[in-house]
């Protein structure tokens, strides 16, 4: 039993460029979220999801797409990267009574 | 809206002894939820504690446990018999009855020392 897995671990990306961050769980959860973490600040919500083929915005979700096309996976996009969205990024999944668990987060820098 | 606020951005404390994180949060909302994370170097977030508002009951995790004030809106995070494996970022947080959305505060570097 794995948890929550995030693929990459740690990214570098030049302006412009685009990328996914795959998060995948395997606790049979109907929730997802993504968040992001910054120095000095706390976890944001980008996006989160209900169910499969849902998608909802949190607090900071520009810039971000996402996509929940299977149950197990939530899929967050950066379509042309930018040097403000160089974060930690973190992938949580409840099964909505209460606890979230989370991955282990994605480092990623746009240069 | 919600807001979680940490005024501690570090705290230490020797092996063995007890310390105490504080948290305030301010909301409108009369049902829901409150929770104490803690991110080691590894950066995992592990939930410690959780709390709910409707509960007048403190919450304890062993050697966790929580001083709930809800007329106040404070709830701080009490560690007694602090271990070097609880060196770690504590992060306080906020979830409104019927949502499944946590609100973070900046959180609390705490070091423990031998």
């Amino acid at each position: 039993n794995a948890g929550v897995t995030q693929t990459p671990k740690f990214r570098v990306l030049k302006t412009g460029q685009s990328m996914t961050l795959l998060c995948a769980q395997d606790m049979n959860h109907e929730y997802m979220y993504w968040y992001r973490q910054d120095p000095g600040m706390g976890l944001r919500l980008i996006h989160y999801s209900v169910g499969e083929g849902t998608t909802a915005k949190g607090e900071v979700p520009d810039g971000y797409n996402v996509s929940r096309l299977k149950k197990q996976n939530f899929l967050l996009g950066l379509e042309s990267a930018a040097p403000s969205q160089t974060s930690v990024y973190f992938c949580a999944s409840s099964s909505g009574i209460l606890e979230q668990y989370f991955g282990p987060g994605t480092r990623l820098t746009v240069t | 809206a919600q807001t979680v606020t940490q005024s501690q951005p570090e705290m230490s404390v020797q092996e063995a002894e007890t310390v105490t994180l504080s948290c305030t949060y301010d909301t409108s909302e009369n049902n829901y939820y409150l929770f104490w994370y803690k991110q080691p170097p590894s950066r995992q977030m592990i939930l410690v504690i959780r709390q709910e508002a409707y509960k007048q009951q403190n919450a304890t995790e062993n050697r966790f446990s929580v001083n709930f004030q809800k007329a106040a809106k404070s709830f701080s995070l009490k560690i007694s018999d602090s271990q070097l494996g609880d060196t770690a970022m504590y992060f306080c947080a906020f979830m409104k009855h019927d949502t499944d959305k946590l609100i973070f505060g900046t959180g609390t570097r705490l070091q423990v020392f031998p």
